[in-house]
């Protein structure tokens, strides 16, 4: 159990454009997830926690209005990269926690970006 | 605030020998202690854990043990196997107004030769 998947696993688009990325948990609520971008050197950077219903909690130096997270339901929380540019090009994973307070995150597979 | 300081990589083993990756970490509060792996091109699942002082933490050979008193939790194994090729995450978890925020370390890249 606590299968977490991301869609989509690859996207290529052009700069300017919006992407979205899908966080999923398949067979359990997730109340808090998690959105994490990774860079080349393996870094992983908390870039935003959310919960459902409420608004997302940013890191600092993460804009807001760049990464837009909404945590819609549940099991479905998404990260809306807006007006890409090709420094926006990562590898972005989410996670989740299963109960409220609960400390062990379960990972989806990561999503890549290639902005042109 | 909270920081987690993993040794440099990459560590490049023949198969069967013994691992340490080396964790080091500052908290505020009482932390939670995790090793995460990374495959090739996955995301990472949870190797390991432990929660509070002298806990030790195993699974699939790996072992980590929480020591408050040199605020580390070094991963090791006896003998490693050329599947264990990953990057190894070092995390700290610290519940800051009822949620736990996690904190990772930059990752240990792991080669296994045979």
């Amino acid at each position: 159990g606590a299968v977490v998947s991301q869609h989509p696993s690859w996207v290529i688009c052009k700069s300017g454009t919006s992407v979205k990325i899908e966080c999923r948990s398949l067979d359990f609520q997730a109340t808090t997830m998690f959105w994490y971008r990774q860079f080349p050197k393996q870094s992983l950077m908390l870039m935003a926690t959310s919960n459902e219903g409420s608004k997302a909690t940013y890191e600092q130096g993460v804009e807001k209005d760049k990464f837009l997270i909404n945590h819609a339901s549940l099991t479905l929380s998404t990260l809306t990269v807006t007006s890409a540019h090709p420094e926006d090009s990562s590898f972005y994973i989410c996670s989740a926690t299963r109960d409220r307070g609960q400390e062990t995150q379960y990972f989806g597979p990561g999503t890549r970006l290639l902005v042109l | 605030g909270d920081s987690v300081t993993q040794m440099e990589g990459p560590v490049t083993l023949s198969e069967e020998a013994f691992l340490t990756i080396n964790c080091t970490y500052t908290a505020t509060g009482y932390p939670s202690l995790f090793w995460y792996v990374q495959y090739p091109g996955e995301g990472l699942q949870l190797l390991l854990k432990a929660t509070k002082a002298d806990d030790k933490g195993s699974n699939k050979g790996f072992e980590a043990t929480y020591r408050k008193e040199t605020t580390s939790f070094h991963l090791e194994k006896g003998s490693v196997q050329v599947s264990d090729s990953a990057v190894y995450f070092c995390a700290l978890s610290d519940r800051t107004g009822g949620s736990y925020i996690p904190t990772f370390g930059r990752g240990t890249s792991l080669i296994v030769h045979p």
